[in-house]
């Protein structure tokens, strides 16, 4: 797990706040991750960058902004969120080719009140 | 499009006994398929993968998984299971024409029992 950290590890944030979440690898990779794990129910992937580029928006809402300013670090940008949205946020690296393992972070516990 | 499933919500087996962790996937074409573990308040840690070749596929900490084509499952076994074992195991497939698009299964959980 230190290849890929994530922080803060726990966030607690009311409905009007503005908060990011932060996802650094340390892994040479030049594909990014985010994923949303809820209780029960799969992993659901967010977004991808491959080269610092978005090639994947998986119907996310748009109080989520993601933002990739070089191939080592992701952000996720949290606005008005709901309390629906509390999940534990993960964040990945691999290779952008189809073959190579994704690595995690520990994740991002959200919690919206 | 490309799924998973895992038909178990919870595996229960007594340590020293082998297990399985069932997986079966769709996908057009061809697929690469993981194993993924992750223990409480952790990421997912990566285990085993399969591409090509050979079906049977080893991994970290003992375990292995069978790809069968014409069943299109991709089981996790090891053949004695230790309490450390415990934890919750991902199935993930990415068909070829996806790109870097992981879909994952809903998840087992896996109990060991001394």
């Amino acid at each position: 797990e230190t290849g890929v950290t994530q922080t803060p590890r726990h966030l607690v944030m009311g409905m009007t706040n503005k908060k990011s979440l932060k996802c650094e690898q340390h892994l040479g990779h030049n594909a990014m991750y985010w994923y949303k794990q809820s209780a029960k129910k799969p992993l659901e992937l967010m977004f991808v960058y491959n080269f610092k580029e978005q090639t994947e928006n998986n119907s996310v809402p748009s109080r989520f902004s993601p933002e990739c300013p070089n191939s080592s670090h992701l952000f996720l940008h949290l606005h008005t969120l709901q309390p629906e949205d509390s999940a534990l946020y993960l964040c990945a690296s691999s290779q952008p080719t189809g073959s190579n393992e994704q690595f995690f972070g520990p994740g991002t516990r959200l919690t919206v009140l | 499009a490309q799924s998973v499933a895992q038909p178990e919500d919870q595996v229960n087996v007594a340590e020293g006994n082998p297990l399985t962790v069932k997986c079966t996937y769709s996908v057009s074409g061809n697929p690469y398929l993981f194993w993924y573990v992750q223990y409480p308040n952790r990421g997912l840690q990566f285990l085993l993968k399969y591409i090509t070749g050979d079906n049977l596929v080893k991994g970290s900490y003992g375990f292995e998984a069978e790809f069968n084509k014409s069943q299109t499952s991709f089981h996790l076994k090891k053949p004695s299971a230790l309490v450390s074992d415990s934890a919750l195991y991902f199935c993930a497939v990415r068909g070829m024409e996806y790109g870097n698009k992981l879909v994952f299964g809903a998840g087992t959980i896996l109990r060991v029992k001394s």
